[in-house]
């Protein structure tokens, strides 16, 4: 079966300061990835996504940015860490071509 | 519009009720529909996907009208293990591909 790894669980970081949340698949191969970000009571937003080692897609333009090293492994990162870059970071998988994702257990980031 | 809506609740029902959450989505091209549910600080988890005839998987039975662009799921016997917040999710083309947009939630508070 397949499961998703994230980490850490947890992240208290200053402002300015840099960021690397990572996540990884098992189970499948050529997954579909996917990085979400739920600000405090708001819905999930898609930051970037991913269909293959090296593709990128970024959503929505902001200080954050994502790579995909090896075909089960995704990174997000930041140079600069913003108070409004707080927030639940979670990564999702789908088969290719396919609709429905799941997500794995989150990050959850608050900048100081 | 936005591109997914829901009443954000929350709705408060007594164990045993019967409890119906309904979604709207603008895009008229949306080809694929689910339902998340996800729980006080964890990830989203795959409910169920809802299929144009309608689709029930034990006390869960979801709808879509595609006419009118809305999708419900309907709670039967309400569980207090019931309480948690319920996605609608609706898939999106963008550049190529799909990938889906989420409702904000709407928060189901089952009582003794």
């Amino acid at each position: 079966s397949q499961t998703i790894h994230q980490w850490p669980a947890t992240l208290v970081q200053p402002v300015g300061s840099p960021l690397s949340l990572e996540c990884t698949v098992e189970g499948t191969s050529n997954p579909n990835l996917y990085w979400y970000r739920q600000a405090a009571g708001r819905g999930l937003q898609l930051l970037f996504y991913s269909v293959g080692i090296g593709q990128i897609s970024s959503e929505v333009p902001q200080n954050l940015s994502a790579s995909r090293p090896q075909d089960r492994q995704f990174i997000l990162s930041s140079k600069k860490l913003l108070l409004s870059d707080s927030g639940f970071y979670l990564c999702a998988w789908s088969v290719p071509r396919g609709y429905e994702q799941y997500f794995g257990p989150g990050t959850r980031l608050t900048v100081t | 519009r936005k591109e997914v809506e829901q009443d954000p609740g929350p709705f408060n029902v007594p164990e045993g009720a019967t409890v119906a959450f309904n979604c709207t989505y603008s895009n008229s091209a949306s080809q694929s529909f689910f339902w998340y549910r996800q729980d006080c600080r964890k990830e989203p988890k795959l409910l169920m996907s809802v299929y144009s005839s309608g689709n029930e998987d034990g006390r869960f039975t979801a709808q879509l009208n595609r006419a009118s662009q809305y999708i419900s799921l309907l709670i039967r016997d309400s569980k207090l293990s019931d309480s948690a917040t319920y996605l609608c999710v609706v898939n999106t083309k963008n550049s190529g591909y799909s990938t889906l947009t989420f409702g904000k939630g709407t928060m189901l508070l089952v009582s003794p």
